[in-house]
């Protein structure tokens, strides 16, 4: 089945800075891929997703990059803010496994004044 | 986005009782439900996968018998944790998809089980 690793576990910036997670993914076949994020006691939010035909997408501050043939997928958050500070989960999804998600092990961000 | 409920919020219930989870799409035709578990500062689980009138499909490593999943209509999905012990505290999580390929899955918004 498919094994997704994240790091890192924590990540601590100063606001206004960039923040990275990175994310790999072991089941090819996987092709879709989505982020999220969770504040402490709350359903899991969808910030931006990418699909295996893209190499890389963008919304506001937030972006994401796919490397397929590295099987490797990243988080870019610029001009970090306060209210950025959550726990960051990746996934993937393989669309011939009953398109059932995979979790990484998420990034506790951390924005700091 | 669509909305997915999930009910109760959170619960407390005694050890060897049994407690019902429900999870139920709004506003779209739920052909696919998820059941996931949370322990703190951990990451979702997926217990099982459920489609419409079928039988779930669970996780190696998940009970069948402990966590009872029913999905009888495309827009609720039930789960059932059976003569539920401490170490069953959790949050628990049901997302829910239609059938169309390339969709994404949308989360309730979970539920905390406390068992004492």
């Amino acid at each position: 089945g498919e094994n997704v690793e994240q790091h890192p576990s924590t990540l601590s910036v100063q606001e206004g800075d960039s923040a990275v997670i990175k994310c790999t993914y072991s089941d090819s076949a996987s092709n879709y891929f989505p982020w999220y994020k969770q504040e402490l006691g709350k359903r899991p939010q969808l910030i931006i997703d990418i699909r295996s035909n893209v190499g890389e997408k963008k919304d506001q501050r937030i972006a994401v990059t796919l490397n397929k043939t590295a099987k490797h997928f990243s988080l870019h958050i610029t001009e970090t803010q306060p209210e950025d500070s959550a726990v960051y989960f990746c996934a993937a999804r393989d669309a011939g496994g009953g398109n059932k998600l995979t979790f990484g092990t998420g990034t506790q961000l951390k924005v700091e004044l | 986005g669509a909305v997915v409920s999930q009910h109760p919020s959170w619960v407390i219930c005694k050890s060897g009782t049994s407690v019902k989870i429900e999870c139920r799409s709004l506003d779209f035709q739920a052909t696919t439900m998820f059941w996931y578990r949370q322990f703190p500062k951990q990451s979702l689980m997926l217990m099982a996968t459920s489609n419409e009138g079928s039988k779930a499909t669970y996780e190696q490593g998940v009970e069948k018998d402990k966590f009872l999943i029913n999905h009888a209509s495309l827009t609720l999905s039930t789960l059932t944790v059976t003569s539920a012990h401490p170490e069953d505290s959790s949050f628990y999580i049901c997302s829910a998809k239609t059938g169309l390929t390339n969709t994404e899955a949308f989360f309730g918004q979970g539920t905390r089980l406390t068992v004492v």
